[in-house]
């Protein structure tokens, strides 16, 4: 059962460009998180999302980042006009149920960097 | 509301015994432990859930206060491949998570 994937694992974009993350989930996980980390910091929660729908997305900033987890294909981070400030690993990670009494997997991340 | 972690580092050697701490200013449902190397994703450890449940590697060992909303994860002789950075998640329901900011482990020869 291959692990929770990201791509691309490494990702450049200059000021006001448009930053797409995917995220494919272990197969029969239906319940995707993304993490934000920032160099020698913790994760930080941004949004939970179940197929098709958003749970919660407190963790995320209102404007220029919007998640989805469509019916078929990978989960989505879209961060739209990046600035420096967006620069930071993100991770996703899956669970087969909600999280609270349940492992969640992490995948690999993918490094953004903002030039 | 991010749990808080303590030590924020920890330096031993080999075979020395560590704990870190974690506690919550709200009542929890569950406390998660995972470790992170540096560059890599972080890796479960274990889960405490609220009542007494616990899920986890063999040679992890972890507490839950329920009282005190508070968890301890123990590391005995520790080895060096025990280095990185231990994080605890809290989850109040069964959603979410929130981690702490980390505990740093160093392991030397």
């Amino acid at each position: 059962n291959a692990g929770v994937m990201q791509n691309p694992r490494h990702l450049v974009r200059r000021r006001g460009q448009e930053a797409r993350l995917r995220c494919s989930p272990m197969k029969g996980h239906s319940h995707v998180y993304w993490y934000r980390q920032l160099p020698e910091e913790g994760l930080k929660f941004m949004v939970y999302l179940q197929k098709e729908n958003i749970i919660d997305e407190s963790g995320m900033p209102k404007e220029r980042f919007s998640a989805e987890f469509p019916k078929e294909g990978p989960s989505i981070l879209r961060i739209q006009q990046v600035v420096r400030g967006d620069s930071a690993a993100y991770f996703c990670a899956s669970s087969p149920h909600p999280p609270g009494g349940f492992e969640q997997f992490f995948g690999p991340g993918t490094r953004l960097t903002v030039l | 509301q991010q749990p808080v972690q303590s030590p924020q580092a920890v330096i031993l050697r080999e075979g020395e015994d560590a704990v870190i701490n974690c506690s919550s200013s709200k009542a929890l449902y569950s406390v998660h432990w995972y470790r992170q190397k540096h560059g890599e994703a972080p890796v479960f450890l274990m889960i405490l859930l609220k009542g007494g449940e616990q899920k986890g590697h063999e040679k992890i060992s972890a507490s839950f206060n329920e009282k005190k909303q508070q968890s301890s994860l123990y590391l005995t002789a520790s080895q060096l491949s025990y280095s990185g950075t231990y994080f605890c998640g809290t989850a109040y329901n069964t959603d979410k998570l929130i981690f702490g900011t980390g505990t740093r482990l160093q392991v030397f020869p």
